[in-house]
Parts: C-alpha cells; sequence; structure tokens
C-alpha cells in the first residue's frame, strides 16, 4: 500500500498568512495526487485535483504542486472560512490512502 | 442540483451486520464510479470501497475484505454497502462519494455506524 504523510499535523496561521503543506507518498503517484478540504461537522470537498488542477467554484488563492512524490498545498492569503482540516489522498493505485490531515487553526 | 444523500446508520453489535444505502441524483450515476469513504470519531478518512459502472468491478481495503460488500442498482441510481461480522473498529461515519476520473468530487453528508455491545 502506499503511505501518504502530511506535514504538519496542524499549524497555528492568521489571516491573510500564506500557508503551506506538503505530503509525502511512499513511492511515486506521478501527479494522482487530491486535496481536500474538511470543516468540523462536514463532509470533506474537493480543492484540488491531479496535483495542480483547481476544482470548479475553489477559490484561486488555493493552489498545488508537486509530481512523483512531493506534493504541496498552498494557500496564498489565508481567509476566515479557510480554518479546517486539509487531507491529501492518492488515486494512484487502490487502496486508495489519505494522509493524516493538517488542521489549520486561528493564531 | 447534484445530492448523495446516505442512509441506513444504526447502533449493531459486534458480529452484527447493517446495510448502508445512498440515494444519488442530479447527475447521470450509470457514468461513473462510486465509492464509500469512512471516518472514525475524531480521526482521519479512509477509504472502504469502490465500485465501476456496471456494477460488477469491485474494490476494498484489507479492513474490510471479505466483510463487506459493495453493490449499485443503476435503475435506482442508489449505491450500497452490505456489513456483516462487524467489528467495533468499523464505527465511523461512512461517507458515499462519486468519482470524477481519480477524485472524489461528491460526497454526502455521511451515515452513523457505531458498533458497541
Amino acid at each position: 500500500d502506499i503511505q501518504m504523510t502530511q506535514s504538519p499535523s496542524s499549524l497555528s496561521a492568521s489571516v491573510g498568512d500564506r500557508v503551506t503543506i506538503t505530503c509525502r507518498a511512499s513511492q511515486s503517484i506521478n501527479t494522482y495526487l487530491n486535496w481536500y478540504q474538511q470543516k468540523p461537522g462536514k463532509a470533506p470537498t474537493l480543492l484540488i485535483y491531479a496535483a495542480t488542477s483547481l476544482q470548479s467554484g475553489v477559490p484561486s488563492r488555493f493552489s498545488g504542486s508537486g509530481s512523483g512524490t512531493d506534493f504541496t498545498l498552498t494557500i496564498s492569503s489565508l481567509q476566515p472560512e479557510d480554518f479546517a482540516t486539509y487531507y491529501c489522498q492518492q488515486s494512484a493505485s487502490t487502496p486508495y490512502t489519505f494522509g493524516q490531515g493538517t488542521r489549520v487553526e486561528i493564531k | 442540483e447534484l445530492q448523495l444523500v446516505e442512509s441506513g446508520g444504526a447502533v449493531v453489535q459486534p458480529g452484527g451486520s447493517l446495510r448502508l444505502s445512498c440515494a444519488a441524483s442530479g447527475f447521470t450515476f450509470d457514468d461513473y464510479y462510486m465509492h464509500w469513504v469512512r471516518q472514525a470519531p475524531g480521526k482521519g478518512l479512509e477509504w472502504v470501497s469502490l465500485i465501476k459502472w456496471d456494477g460488477v468491478t469491485t474494490d476494498y481495503a484489507d479492513s474490510v475484505k471479505g466483510r463487506f460488500t459493495i453493490s449499485r442498482d443503476n435503475s435506482k441510481n442508489s449505491l450500497y454497502l452490505q456489513m456483516n461480522s462487524l467489528r467495533t473498529e468499523d464505527t465511523a461515519l461512512y461517507f458515499c462519494t462519486k468519482a470524477s476520473g481519480d477524485d472524489f468530487d461528491y460526497w454526502g453528508q455521511g451515515t452513523l455506524v457505531t458498533v458497541s455491545s
């Protein structure tokens, strides 16, 4: 199975900050990497697919980069509605696996 | 509007069985793979199972293989998860998700399964 490791597990940031979350795969997954946002009590929503493509309706302050084993989710200017938990997920092969999540909290 | 609505969650004893359902609307159901993903209380996301549009090709996480069965009824726009030999570690919120290529672009709100004596 492909293991996905996110860092950090949590972070505190202020509105307007630039935030970067990293995700590392245990083997190459090309660009089969997706990012999701989950707010408390809600279902996850898709932010980025295929490592770099912005899902329709998602604000352009979100961006994704990377290929192979190392990936990054960047929020260019953190907004109040962005405080949530973020998960990466590989779709290169089953079992599809998620990172453990990164909780973004208000500083 | 695209909707996925799960149902069937309940409290069940270890060793028991449960059948989850997911009613889909707002898209051509039989054009898409569908998946189940679960989340234990306070924990992360775990992929459980997938089913191809034809209902024939399926796949499972090792943790549920041999105990859970995914199925679909395209005439009813419905997805199912039959869960047998339930364990306490199966306690989770179960989400139905629609696949768009290699990602999960729509999720239901989930149905809670609690396995406890």
